[in-house]
């Protein structure tokens, strides 16, 4: 089953206590981003990555960080979180066909992310 | 800078109605991308379409349609014979066209649709 699936699916930290969520997909896409919700300011991407070792920012890269060393992962690390980084977040992944013609993307569950 | 304007924050239909969803878009960028995803009250997100914007062809998918109109700026979404399936929260976004790998993706703040039964 193609599939996007992101971890932890919710989790609860400390402000200033680095943690990692991953996002894997199994269908040998070579895009993938990272975004996040918030109410009220809707949905932005935080980073996106074009392939293997090729990433660049979004609307607000801030406080976060990723690497593409493998085509199916794509993890987000936040290296000190703060309470503004309390949010829900998607990962997601897309291709191209018919020379960028068409494209369909596939979304991860979201990672509820509460940082104390 | 690109930007996405969804004026309508909810809308609320009895269902069979047909809803359009408003889209407004500004970009100094001459060809680009426009798409529409739906958040169910599930929370997952789902990518609905994209539109090249050299395209002006518009897209019908079932009850779902897809009013490209580049004179005006505007990629809005019809739901035909809506259901209450169709309640969700949809966002409407837009993407630069370049060669150079600029993936930056604009989102509108979405309208919440709700079908009454």
């Amino acid at each position: 089953e193609a599939q996007v699936t992101q971890n932890p699916r919710y989790l609860i930290t400390v402000t200033g206590k680095k943690l990692t969520v991953t996002c894997s997909q199994n269908m040998n896409h070579e895009y993938m981003s990272w975004y996040r919700q918030d109410p009220g300011l809707g949905l932005r991407q935080i980073y996106y990555s074009m392939n293997v070792e090729v990433t660049d920012k979004g609307d607000v890269p801030e406080g976060y960080k990723v690497s593409r060393k493998e085509k199916r992962n794509f993890p987000l690390i936040l290296e000190s979180p703060s309470p503004n980084q309390t949010s829900l977040y998607f990962c997601a992944s897309s291709f191209r066909t018919g020379g960028s013609l068409r494209e369909t993307q596939y979304f991860g569950p979201g990672t509820r992310l509460l940082v104390l | 800078a690109q930007k996405v304007t969804q004026a309508q924050t909810e809308i609320s239909v009895v269902e069979k109605e047909d809803v359009t969803l408003d889209c407004v878009y500004e970009t100094r960028d001459t060809t680009y991308y426009l798409f529409w995803y739906k958040q169910p009250p599930s929370g997952e997100l789902v990518f609905l379409i994209r539109r090249n914007s050299f395209d002006e062809q518009n897209e019908i998918s079932g009850r779902y349609s897809w009013n490209f109109q580049k004179s005006t700026s505007s990629f809005n979404f019809t739901i035909t014979a809506s259901q209450v399936v169709d309640s969700a929260v949809y966002f409407c976004a837009l993407r630069k066209i370049s060669n150079f790998g600029n993936e930056k993706l604009t989102f509108g703040t979405g309208t919440r649709l709700t079908i009454i039964p």
